[in-house]
């Protein structure tokens, strides 16, 4: 079975600075996607960015970038620039390609405090 | 605008009634999901359905019940069937990957919290 790993329950940037969060995950696919959902105060999750693990090339959103590591099976997320609506839950999720289902499978989250 | 609702924002049920979470969406997605979150957990798959008139269980579907007879609407009955109810419920939909959308990333409503009394 695929499974999430966030091993950082909680995180802390200051403002204007660099944070990354981590992401492991297992599988046996080769191919699958990958994603970073964001859920603020309001508890709405609200995507961040998201990876084909068919695409060498990692995907980047203006200030938030990841560094995808298909042979470690590493997942993580950079975040410059750290704003203070950057606060959140910062969830990392898989899902299989292809399937009878799109079932995301997610981590316990990050928790990430920016401090001004 | 486009998106998803969920209504109501907050829900209170009494020990045995059932109780239905309403999930609206105007994306034209044809696939649509249900997951329950708990306090230091992820997300969990209770229901999903990738056309109407057809939902399958997901990993948690016991105690719950959905019917899916628009494409615009998918509820979610928590059942008095359902032992520990007491959740942060999210609603979701995504274009149905058989048309052939490569990623179909699931877009998330608003949530509905419901406590048990």
């Amino acid at each position: 079975a695929q499974t999430v790993t966030q091993s950082q329950p909680e995180m802390s940037v200051q403002e204007a600075e660099t944070v990354t969060l981590s992401c492991t995950y297992d599988t046996s696919e080769s191919d699958y996607y990958l994603f970073w959902y964001k859920q603020p105060p309001s508890r709405q999750m609200i995507l961040v960015i998201r990876q084909e693990a068919y695409k060498q090339q990692n995907a980047t959103e203006n200030r938030f970038s990841v560094n995808f590591q298909k042979a470690a099976k590493s997942f993580s997320l950079k975040i410059s620039d750290s704003q203070l609506g950057d606060a959140a839950m910062y969830f990392c999720a898989y899902r299989r390609a292809g399937g009878a289902t799109n079932k995301l499978i997610f981590g316990t989250g990050t928790l990430l405090a920016v401090q001004p | 605008d486009g998106g998803i609702t969920q209504s109501p924002k907050y829900l209170f049920r009494k020990e045995g009634q059932n109780v239905t979470l309403s999930c609206e969406q105007n994306l034209n997605h044809d696939a649509m999901y249900w997951y329950r979150q708990d306090p230091g957990q992820g997300l969990r798959l209770i229901y999903y359905s990738q056309i109407v008139n057809d939902f399958q269980k997901g990993d948690i579907a016991e105690g719950y019940s959905v019917s899916r007879e628009k494409k615009e609407s998918f509820p979610l009955t928590v059942t008095s069937a359902q032992k520990n109810p007491t959740a942060f419920y999210l609603c979701a939909s995504s274009i149905d990957r058989r048309t052939g959308a490569s990623t179909d990333t699931q877009y998330f409503g608003p949530g509905t919290r419901l406590t048990v009394l």
